[in-house]
């Protein structure tokens, strides 16, 4: 069974970058029946897709967010990761990463001073 | 990008209750549609995928149907675990888009 786990920071400063990993277990990483996907949920507020990666392809981001956004794949750790720049209170959420249909129980990050 | 709307935005009902939650994509997504219920303090939980396929584990009370724009989500018979939000989500073509959820609560 497909397990994901994310970890990082819970607090960044405005302005820098938000790093997360997603640690996968259970199943192949190199699975090509998988994308590989990052969401959040700012509090009270409903799901925001940011983006998602194939194992052996592009990336591909939410247009809101694509200019400061960077996903990428670790296969050697069974890891993707996260980064997005610039950040700002607005960016403050829970985030969840996933494959396909199944989410992590998400990270909680704060952006403040 | 596809804009999802679900209705209503939430809704009150009773157990035993039979519910029906409304998605409509503002173009045809086909059938690439996901159903998913989040409870407070956790991720959200696949219910139903390619618009009508229960996915496994998931009680047969729930159930899906629809096409092109207009899809629903039913629930036969309201169990007292099933209060949670519920949103919908396309994945026909990019960026991926999510409904803005419907909380269903106890009445």
């Amino acid at each position: 069974q497909l397990q994901l786990q994310e970890s990082g920071p819970g607090l960044v400063k405005p302005s820098e970058t938000l790093s997360l990993t997603c640690t996968v277990s259970g199943d192949s990483f190199s699975s090509n029946n998988y994308y590989w996907g990052w969401i959040r949920q700012p509090p009270g507020k409903g799901l925001e897709w940011i983006g998602s990666i194939y194992y052996s392809g592009s990336p591909y981001y939410n247009p809101s967010l694509k200019s400061r956004v960077t996903i990428s794949v670790d296969t050697s750790k069974n890891q993707f990761s996260l980064k997005m720049m610039s950040v700002t209170a607005a960016d403050t959420a829970v985030y969840y990463c996933g494959a396909g249909t199944t989410w992590g129980q998400g990270t909680l990050v704060i952006v403040s001073s | 990008a596809i804009q999802l709307t679900q209705s209503p935005s939430s809704l009150s009902a009773s157990v035993g209750d039979r519910v029906t939650i409304t998605c409509r994509a503002s173009q045809d997504i086909g059938s690439a549609l996901v159903w998913y219920q989040q409870k407070p303090g956790k991720g959200p939980k696949v219910l139903i995928y390619d618009v009508s396929s229960l996915e496994s584990g998931v009680p047969s009370r729930f159930s899906g149907s629809g096409s092109g724009t207009d899809f629903t989500l039913t629930i036969s018979s309201l169990q007292p675990e099933d209060f949670a939000t519920y949103y919908c989500q396309q994945f026909n073509s990019y960026p991926i888009t999510f409904g803005q959820g419907t909380r269903l609560e106890i009445k």
